[in-house]
């Protein structure tokens, strides 16, 4: 148990559909972190929400829309999505933002495949 | 342009010792994670670094140069257990993480 969870943990999806990916941390950290994980690659910050507030959108395209209901809940509201936007996507945790010192908490991440 | 740089794959032996190196160019400088992730799992903070030097924790060692950009992550009595990817990370100054694309380490018996 990480203290981070996600679900589902694999999500095939056409492109015309609609889904969502959650996340969920009772960790009592103050920040939430969606990043993309592609094989190979660094990986790329999405969107960052402090305190329940968005923070940073890192020019992520709107077919990806996240939601922060309170500081426990992560969701990432998938739509019209593209083949290359299959890859695994996790979620993360910290108990602040801006500071070096920043541990991040990530759950096992959800991979997605898109048909 | 912000940058880091390791290997993206390597091979060692049970029991032996390996060193997983890791260069960055950060505008700025706060500080050098490294994590661990087993294949289909969550990546695990192994490491952070802020003032030049080696820091040991058991089996693990992680080593920082701020003057060159560098640093190292030393694994000790390789285990089975060991295979996984490593990834490190530079802070910026905007506290900004910048990622490599991870080192996958290879354990053979």
């Amino acid at each position: 148990e990480t203290g981070v969870t996600q679900t589902p943990r694999h999500l095939v999806m056409g492109m015309t559909n609609k889904k969502s990916l959650k996340c969920e941390q009772h960790l009592g950290h103050n920040a939430m972190y969606w990043y993309k994980q592609s094989a190979k690659k660094p990986l790329e910050l999405m969107f960052v929400y402090s305190l329940e507030e968005r923070v940073e959108n890192n020019s992520v395209p709107s077919r990806f829309s996240p939601e922060c209901p309170n500081s426990s809940h992560l969701f990432l509201h998938l739509h019209t999505l593209q083949p290359e936007d299959s890859a695994l996507y996790l979620c993360a945790s910290s108990q602040e933002r801006e500071t070096g010192a920043n541990v991040l908490t990530f759950g096992a991440g959800s991979r997605l495949t898109v048909l | 342009g912000q940058n880091i740089d390791q290997p993206t794959e390597m091979t060692a032996t049970e029991g032996a010792i390996v060193q997983i190196n890791c260069t960055y160019q950060t505008s700025g400088f706060n500080g050098l994670f490294w994590y661990q992730q087993h294949a289909g799992e969550a990546p695990t903070f192994l490491s952070y670094n802020v003032l030049d030097g080696l820091e040991e924790k058991g089996r693990f060692s992680s080593f920082l140069s701020r003057s060159k950009g560098y640093s190292y992550l030393l694994l000790k009595e390789l285990q089975m257990k060991d295979s996984a990817s490593y990834l490190c990370a530079g802070v910026d100054s905007n506290y900004q993480l910048i990622w490599g694309a991870g080192t996958k380490l290879i354990i053979k018996p």
